[in-house]
């Protein structure tokens, strides 16, 4: 089974730096995504980690360690369109190909 | 490319009664999936497909059906709505594991589903 446990509520300022973390348990592992959800819209891609380490893409980066089960999402120099919800994801291996197990969200409030 | 695509938008449906979610993408996709969204819950997987012709349930598949028989669309079946399945409904699409190194899934707009 799969077990992806991250905060519910988040919140932060303008301009700062907040990381969100996500630890899983899974019988299979096959990668972690990032996704962003903003209030009344789908979920849209920001990252994808498979191999343990860093990834950084603009002001995101996400950082995956396989051993610990534990992945974060980085998100530097916060803008008020930072304001969403935020879902990590665990990709399982074998037959159930390409399915993925969802987290609850982090909802994330910047404030000016 | 219109990505994926979802009908209806909103729908509001009578306890009983049965209706279908459209899902269709054109990005060539091999791997379509349901998931219904509740506050507090997350994305829960419904029901999957690999391919045309190839079905599995997920999390949650209990009074929805689907069916695969083109690359393309990915209906799903409400039964006999309960107020139980009052949620919103994402269809999404990703290439497989297997035949390409893109791993991200694409979500559509989803459908607001409410049952009285």
């Amino acid at each position: 089974g799969q077990n992806i446990d991250q905060p519910t509520e988040m919140t932060a300022t303008e301009g700062a730096i907040v990381q969100i973390n996500c630890t899983y348990q899974t019988s299979g592992f096959n990668g972690l995504f990032w996704y962003q959800q903003h209030a009344g819209e789908a979920p849209t891609f920001l990252s994808y980690n498979v191999l343990d380490g860093l990834e950084e893409k603009g002001r995101f980066s996400s950082f995956l360690s396989r051993s610990k089960g534990y992945s974060y999402l980085l998100l530097k120099e916060l803008q008020m369109k930072d304001s969403a919800s935020y879902l990590c994801a665990v990709r399982s291996r074998g037959s159930t190909l390409g399915r993925l197990y969802f987290g609850r969200g982090t909802q994330l409030t910047v404030w000016p | 490319n219109a990505g994926v695509t979802q009908t209806p938008k909103f729908q509001v449906l009578k306890t009983g009664q049965s209706m279908t979610l459209q899902c269709a993408q054109d990005m060539n996709h091999e791997y379509m999936s349901w998931y219904r969204q509740d506050p507090g819950m997350g994305l829960r997987l419904i029901h999957y497909s690999v391919g045309a012709g190839i079905t599995d349930q997920g999390e949650v598949p209990n009074g929805y059906n689907v069916s695969r028989s083109t690359t393309e669309d990915f209906p799903l079946r409400l039964l006999s709505a309960a107020p139980s399945q009052t949620s919103v409904y994402f269809c999404a699409s990703s290439y497989s594991f297997v035949s390409h190194s893109s791993y991200e899934q694409y979500f559509g707009p989803g459908t607001r589903l409410t049952v009285t």
